[in-house]
């Protein structure tokens, strides 16, 4: 069964380093997303992302944060200057159009110390 | 916007007694609903899910969930559990005033089984 796939699993960096995430979709899926889980509490969508724009942002989603579909099978979350409060769990979703479900990578547990 | 409430943050229940872990969701157009699980550590992990039909929606590991419109309501059963269903489990919604393409979740449920 077709999933999305994220590396790596786990991301250690320093403060104030890029850092960059990134998501392979299912293969036919036209849509992508990123959404947030900091530990101890629920996950929060961050950016969604069709035709190689963005297509809605949260709050979180600031100047830090960019999202980037370099070839035909990545996408990417790149976090500029990283913070301890960056620390979370990051995954990655896609679906095939925007009112389908979307489908959960396993996702990338970043550190930031 | 849309909104997921999961009144419960933790359950404790016996092994193989049922449970039911409670949801209810704010929208008054068409949503589709989800149930996650996660395990500690890991990744989100599709239990069930409701998009149209059938009220009734039997997923993974024994647990189904019966959609009620009428009083928003998502609720998550199983008749018997296991210690393995130990995990938090994440009520989801999609559609309605927030669009397909956003998933809002709700705090999370940690079931304990207690042996």
């Amino acid at each position: 069964e077709p999933e999305v796939t994220q590396t790596p699993s786990h991301q250690v960096t320093q403060m104030g380093q890029e850092v960059i995430l990134r998501c392979v979709p299912i293969s036919n899926h036209l849509y992508f997303y990123w959404y947030r889980q900091i530990l101890g509490q629920k996950v929060e969508f961050l950016v969604s992302f069709y035709n190689n724009e963005i297509s809605e942002k949260s709050e979180i989603f600031d100047d830090q944060f960019s999202v980037e579909r370099p070839d035909g099978s990545n996408f990417t979350l790149k976090i500029r200057s990283t913070k301890l409060e960056d620390s979370a769990m990051y995954f990655c979703a896609s679906s095939v159009s925007g009112n389908t479900e979307a489908f959960f990578g396993q996702g990338t547990r970043l550190t930031v110390v | 916007a849309q909104s997921v409430t999961q009144l419960d943050s933790q359950v404790p229940v016996f092994e193989e007694a049922p449970v039911e872990l409670r949801c209810n969701y704010s929208s008054s157009v068409s949503v589709y609903l989800f149930w996650y699980v996660q395990y500690p550590n890991q990744g989100l992990q599709l239990l069930l899910k409701y998009l149209s039909g059938s009220t009734l929606v039997k997923g993974i590991n024994g647990f189904e969930a019966e959609f009620n419109k009428s009083q928003t309501s998502f609720h998550l059963r199983k008749p018997s559990v296991h210690i393995s269903d130990t995990a938090e489990y994440f009520c989801a919604v999609s559609g309605g005033s927030g669009g397909y393409q956003k998933v809002t979740f709700g705090t999370g449920t940690k079931l304990q089984v207690i042996p």
